[in-house]
C-alpha cells in the first residue's frame, strides 16, 4: 500500500487564523480524500480531490472554509480557514489504491489540530 | 439513506478469549465493506475488506469478518484476543461500482484485559 505522510502532525492555533495541512504520497494516485474526525467521533468526508479538477465537497463543507489544492498526483493540501474552536479535530487524508473493483482507501497518520 | 451502525460503544474481552465487534449496514446495491483500526495517536489502518466471493474474509493481525447479506451484517472476529488488539475499530461501507465515498460507523472501542 502507499506510504502517506502529513504535515504538520499536530498544531495549536489561535482562532481567526488559518492552517494548511499537507499530504504527500509515495506513489501517483488519482483520488485523494480529506476527512475530519472530531473529538470522540467517527470520520466524516470533507471533500474528494482529483488532480486537474476542482475538489468535490460534501454537504456541510464549503470551499471558502476548506480550500483544497491538488497540484499533482502525489500531493494535496487542505486549508482550514478562519478557525474557531469547533474546528479542533484530527484531519486525515487518504488515497485509493487497487483499481476497480478492488479499490481500498489508505489513510495518512492525521493532523491533530487544537484551536484556542 | 446509506448508513453503518456499530451498536456497541465498547467491547470488553479477556485476553485469549474470542472477540466479536458488530457492524450492520444499510446501503442500496452491492456494498463493499471495510474494517479499519485506529490505535491511540495514530491514523487509520486497513484491516480487511469484502468485495465479493467467500463470505468469510481474512485480514491483518489474525482478524476475520463474516459478510451476511440477509442480515446486512459484517461482524469483525478474532479467535483469541491480545492485549495489543485494544484500539478503536471502525466499520465502513463503500457503495462500490465507482462510487468512492466511504461511510463510517461510529466506532467501537475494544478493550482486551490481561
Amino acid at each position: 500500500s502507499a506510504v502517506i505522510s502529513q504535515k504538520p502532525s499536530r498544531d495549536i492555533c489561535q482562532r481567526g487564523t488559518s492552517l494548511t495541512i499537507q499530504c504527500q504520497v509515495d506513489s501517483q494516485v488519482t483520488m485523494m480524500f480529506w476527512y475530519r474526525q472530531q473529538p470522540g467521533q467517527s470520520l466524516t468526508l470533507i471533500a474528494t480531490a482529483n488532480q486537474g479538477s476542482e475538489a468535490t465537497y460534501e454537504s456541510g463543507f464549503v470551499i471558502d472554509k476548506f480550500p483544497i489544492s491538488r497540484p499533482n498526483l502525489t500531493f494535496s493540501t487542505l486549508t482550514v480557514s478562519n478557525m474557531s474552536p469547533e474546528d479542533s479535530s484530527i484531519y486525515l487524508c487518504s488515497v485509493e489504491q487497487g483499481g476497480q473493483p478492488q479499490e481500498t482507501q489508505y489513510f495518512g497518520p492525521g493532523t491533530r489540530l487544537l484551536v484556542l | 439513506a446509506q448508513s453503518v451502525a456499530q451498536p456497541e460503544d465498547q467491547v470488553n474481552v479477556a485476553e485469549g478469549n474470542p472477540l466479536t465487534v458488530k457492524c450492520t449496514y444499510s446501503v442500496s446495491g452491492n456494498p463493499y465493506l471495510f474494517w479499519y483500526v485506529q490505535y491511540p495517536n495514530r491514523g487509520l489502518q486497513f484491516l480487511l475488506k469484502y468485495i465479493t466471493g467467500d463470505n468469510l474474509v481474512k485480514g491483518s493481525y489474525g482478524f476475520e469478518a463474516e459478510f451476511n447479506k440477509s442480515q446486512t451484517s459484517f461482524h469483525l472476529k478474532k479467535p483469541s484476543a491480545l492485549v495489543s488488539d485494544s484500539a478503536l475499530y471502525f466499520c465502513a461501507v463503500n457503495r462500490g461500482g465507482g462510487y468512492n465515498k466511504l461511510i463510517f460507523g461510529a466506532g467501537t472501542r475494544l478493550a482486551v484485559h490481561p
